[in-house]
Protein backbone atom coordinates (compact mmCIF):
# COMPACT_ATOMS: atom_id res chain seq x y z
CA UNK A 1 0.00 0.00 0.00
CA UNK A 2 1.21 3.71 -0.75
CA UNK A 3 2.27 5.59 2.25
CA UNK A 4 4.34 7.98 3.84
CA UNK A 5 7.07 6.31 6.29
CA UNK A 6 8.80 8.26 9.14
CA UNK A 7 11.64 6.99 11.57
CA UNK A 8 12.39 6.27 14.10
CA UNK A 9 9.25 6.67 15.87
CA UNK A 10 11.22 7.87 19.00
CA UNK A 11 14.37 9.63 19.01
CA UNK A 12 16.46 11.03 22.15
CA UNK A 13 19.03 13.94 21.28
CA UNK A 14 21.75 15.12 23.78
CA UNK A 15 22.58 18.48 23.95
CA UNK A 16 24.34 20.02 21.18
CA UNK A 17 23.56 17.15 18.77
CA UNK A 18 21.86 17.49 15.35
CA UNK A 19 19.34 14.43 14.86
CA UNK A 20 17.92 13.74 11.29
CA UNK A 21 14.19 12.24 11.00
CA UNK A 22 14.10 10.34 8.15
CA UNK A 23 10.33 10.68 6.17
CA UNK A 24 9.73 8.84 3.00
CA UNK A 25 6.69 8.36 0.34
CA UNK A 26 5.35 6.57 -2.25
CA UNK A 27 2.28 7.72 -3.11
CA UNK A 28 4.70 9.58 -6.02
CA UNK A 29 3.39 13.24 -4.75
CA UNK A 30 5.60 16.06 -5.28
CA UNK A 31 4.90 18.01 -2.44
CA UNK A 32 6.17 17.19 0.83
CA UNK A 33 5.87 18.84 4.51
CA UNK A 34 7.16 18.82 7.85
CA UNK A 35 5.22 20.25 10.88
CA UNK A 36 6.02 20.45 14.82
CA UNK A 37 3.22 19.45 17.02
CA UNK A 38 3.23 20.91 20.83
CA UNK A 39 0.31 19.68 23.29
CA UNK A 40 -2.46 22.54 22.26
CA UNK A 41 -0.65 24.61 19.90
CA UNK A 42 -2.06 22.67 16.78
CA UNK A 43 0.35 21.97 14.03
CA UNK A 44 3.30 24.58 12.86
CA UNK A 45 4.80 24.15 9.42
CA UNK A 46 8.63 23.81 9.49
CA UNK A 47 9.72 23.66 6.33
CA UNK A 48 8.25 22.45 2.90
CA UNK A 49 9.15 21.43 -0.24
CA UNK A 50 7.36 21.36 -3.50
CA UNK A 51 9.65 19.52 -6.03
CA UNK A 52 13.55 18.17 -5.85
CA UNK A 53 15.96 20.24 -5.08
CA UNK A 54 14.05 23.03 -3.69
CA UNK A 55 12.18 23.41 -0.98
CA UNK A 56 11.63 27.01 1.70
CA UNK A 57 11.33 27.94 4.87
CA UNK A 58 7.58 27.38 6.80
CA UNK A 59 6.40 29.46 10.08
CA UNK A 60 9.23 27.81 12.37
CA UNK A 61 12.10 27.60 10.38
CA UNK A 62 15.07 28.16 13.07
CA UNK A 63 17.67 25.59 13.92
CA UNK A 64 16.09 23.17 11.09
CA UNK A 65 17.11 22.01 8.05
CA UNK A 66 16.42 19.95 4.99
CA UNK A 67 16.68 18.49 1.98
CA UNK A 68 15.04 17.19 -0.99
CA UNK A 69 17.28 15.28 -3.36
CA UNK A 70 14.95 12.29 -4.28
CA UNK A 71 11.37 12.94 -5.05
CA UNK A 72 10.37 10.22 -2.39
CA UNK A 73 12.70 11.59 0.82
CA UNK A 74 12.44 14.53 2.67
CA UNK A 75 14.48 14.78 5.41
CA UNK A 76 14.41 17.03 8.38
CA UNK A 77 17.82 17.98 11.03
CA UNK A 78 16.80 19.12 14.30
CA UNK A 79 20.03 21.32 15.01
CA UNK A 80 21.76 21.95 18.33
CA UNK A 81 20.61 25.75 17.60
CA UNK A 82 17.27 24.59 18.02
CA UNK A 83 16.85 24.91 21.35
CA UNK A 84 13.35 23.31 22.85
CA UNK A 85 13.38 20.48 19.99
CA UNK A 86 10.66 18.81 22.50
CA UNK A 87 8.27 18.04 19.97
CA UNK A 88 6.31 15.39 17.76
CA UNK A 89 7.50 15.55 14.39
CA UNK A 90 5.07 14.95 11.59
CA UNK A 91 5.67 14.45 8.02
CA UNK A 92 3.18 15.09 5.07
CA UNK A 93 3.13 14.95 1.34
CA UNK A 94 0.47 16.02 -1.32
CA UNK A 95 -0.20 16.26 -5.22
CA UNK A 96 0.44 18.84 -7.08
CA UNK A 97 -2.07 21.65 -7.54
CA UNK A 98 -4.62 23.80 -5.99
CA UNK A 99 -6.70 22.07 -2.52
CA UNK A 100 -4.75 18.92 -2.50
CA UNK A 101 -5.51 17.36 0.69
CA UNK A 102 -1.87 16.33 2.30
CA UNK A 103 -1.22 12.74 3.84
CA UNK A 104 0.80 12.21 6.79
CA UNK A 105 2.89 9.62 8.23
CA UNK A 106 2.84 9.01 11.88
CA UNK A 107 5.22 10.67 13.25
CA UNK A 108 8.33 10.84 15.19
CA UNK A 109 8.99 12.10 18.75
CA UNK A 110 11.65 13.72 19.77
CA UNK A 111 12.95 14.47 23.27
CA UNK A 112 15.97 15.52 25.35
CA UNK A 113 18.27 13.54 27.58
CA UNK B 1 -3.45 35.33 5.26
CA UNK B 2 -5.95 32.16 6.29
CA UNK B 3 -6.36 31.35 9.74
CA UNK B 4 -8.03 28.56 11.83
CA UNK B 5 -9.92 28.75 14.80
CA UNK B 6 -11.82 26.11 16.88
CA UNK B 7 -13.51 27.49 19.97
CA UNK B 8 -13.83 24.25 21.63
CA UNK B 9 -10.75 22.62 23.02
CA UNK B 10 -12.34 20.03 24.27
CA UNK B 11 -15.76 18.26 24.23
CA UNK B 12 -17.42 15.26 26.23
CA UNK B 13 -20.16 13.29 24.71
CA UNK B 14 -22.16 10.07 25.65
CA UNK B 15 -21.79 7.24 23.33
CA UNK B 16 -24.54 7.55 21.22
CA UNK B 17 -25.22 11.10 21.36
CA UNK B 18 -24.74 13.60 18.48
CA UNK B 19 -21.82 15.37 18.06
CA UNK B 20 -21.11 18.73 16.29
CA UNK B 21 -17.01 20.16 16.43
CA UNK B 22 -17.32 23.74 15.22
CA UNK B 23 -14.43 25.52 13.24
CA UNK B 24 -14.20 29.00 11.91
CA UNK B 25 -11.96 29.93 9.44
CA UNK B 26 -10.74 33.43 7.46
CA UNK B 27 -9.98 33.61 4.57
CA UNK B 28 -11.04 36.49 1.39
CA UNK B 29 -11.45 33.80 -1.49
CA UNK B 30 -13.37 30.41 -1.40
CA UNK B 31 -11.19 27.73 0.88
CA UNK B 32 -10.50 24.45 0.50
CA UNK B 33 -11.54 23.05 3.65
CA UNK B 34 -10.40 19.89 5.35
CA UNK B 35 -11.28 18.02 8.89
CA UNK B 36 -8.26 15.61 10.12
CA UNK B 37 -8.74 12.95 12.70
CA UNK B 38 -6.02 12.34 14.92
CA UNK B 39 -5.79 9.36 17.62
CA UNK B 40 -3.04 9.23 20.14
CA UNK B 41 0.61 9.14 19.27
CA UNK B 42 -0.63 9.04 15.06
CA UNK B 43 -0.26 11.06 12.22
CA UNK B 44 -3.69 12.67 10.83
CA UNK B 45 -6.25 11.12 9.21
CA UNK B 46 -8.20 13.03 6.88
CA UNK B 47 -11.58 12.72 7.23
CA UNK B 48 -13.49 14.45 4.55
CA UNK B 49 -13.05 17.86 2.50
CA UNK B 50 -14.87 20.82 0.21
CA UNK B 51 -14.00 22.00 -2.82
CA UNK B 52 -16.79 23.42 -4.21
CA UNK B 53 -20.35 22.62 -4.96
CA UNK B 54 -22.61 20.79 -2.37
CA UNK B 55 -22.15 22.56 0.59
CA UNK B 56 -22.92 19.03 2.64
CA UNK B 57 -19.70 17.03 2.29
CA UNK B 58 -19.83 13.53 3.82
CA UNK B 59 -16.87 11.57 4.95
CA UNK B 60 -15.53 8.58 6.14
CA UNK B 61 -16.15 6.83 9.66
CA UNK B 62 -19.80 8.20 9.32
CA UNK B 63 -18.71 12.13 9.50
CA UNK B 64 -20.14 15.01 7.62
CA UNK B 65 -19.29 18.69 7.68
CA UNK B 66 -21.26 21.87 6.10
CA UNK B 67 -19.89 24.67 4.50
CA UNK B 68 -21.41 27.78 5.05
CA UNK B 69 -19.70 30.79 3.28
CA UNK B 70 -21.84 33.74 5.17
CA UNK B 71 -21.04 32.07 8.59
CA UNK B 72 -17.66 31.50 7.47
CA UNK B 73 -18.15 27.97 9.21
CA UNK B 74 -16.99 24.36 7.87
CA UNK B 75 -18.80 22.24 11.04
CA UNK B 76 -18.26 18.81 11.47
CA UNK B 77 -21.13 16.32 12.81
CA UNK B 78 -21.68 12.98 13.44
CA UNK B 79 -25.09 11.82 14.52
CA UNK B 80 -24.20 8.71 17.02
CA UNK B 81 -20.82 9.02 18.67
CA UNK B 82 -18.87 5.51 19.07
CA UNK B 83 -16.34 5.16 21.58
CA UNK B 84 -13.57 4.80 19.21
CA UNK B 85 -14.06 8.37 17.97
CA UNK B 86 -12.49 9.94 20.77
CA UNK B 87 -9.61 11.48 19.15
CA UNK B 88 -8.20 15.02 18.18
CA UNK B 89 -9.92 16.76 15.60
CA UNK B 90 -8.36 19.16 13.63
CA UNK B 91 -9.52 21.56 10.92
CA UNK B 92 -7.75 23.20 8.16
CA UNK B 93 -8.01 25.65 5.21
CA UNK B 94 -6.41 25.70 2.06
CA UNK B 95 -5.95 28.70 0.23
CA UNK B 96 -6.75 28.53 -3.85
CA UNK B 97 -3.32 29.61 -4.94
CA UNK B 98 -1.07 27.16 -6.98
CA UNK B 99 1.27 25.18 -4.18
CA UNK B 100 -0.21 26.79 -1.52
CA UNK B 101 -0.04 24.94 2.12
CA UNK B 102 -2.71 24.68 4.99
CA UNK B 103 -3.34 26.45 7.76
CA UNK B 104 -5.13 24.23 10.41
CA UNK B 105 -6.96 25.06 13.71
CA UNK B 106 -5.82 24.15 17.22
CA UNK B 107 -7.90 21.28 17.17
CA UNK B 108 -10.35 19.47 19.55
CA UNK B 109 -10.27 16.85 22.10
CA UNK B 110 -12.90 14.42 21.98
CA UNK B 111 -13.59 12.44 25.08
CA UNK B 112 -16.58 9.88 24.65
CA UNK B 113 -18.56 8.63 28.04
CA UNK B 114 -19.50 4.80 28.19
Amino acid sequence: DGGITQSPKYLFRKEGQNVTLSCEQNLNHDAMYWYRQDPGQGLRLIYYSQIVNDFQKGDIAEGYSVSREKKESFPLTVTSAQKNPTAFYLCASSAWGTGQPQHFGDGTRLSIL
Amino acid sequence: AQSVTQPDIHITVSEGASLELRCNYSYGATPYLFWYVQSPGQGLQLLLKYFSGDTLVQGIKGFEAEFKRSQSSFNLRKPSVHWSDAAEYFCAVGASNYGQNFVFGPGTRLSVLP
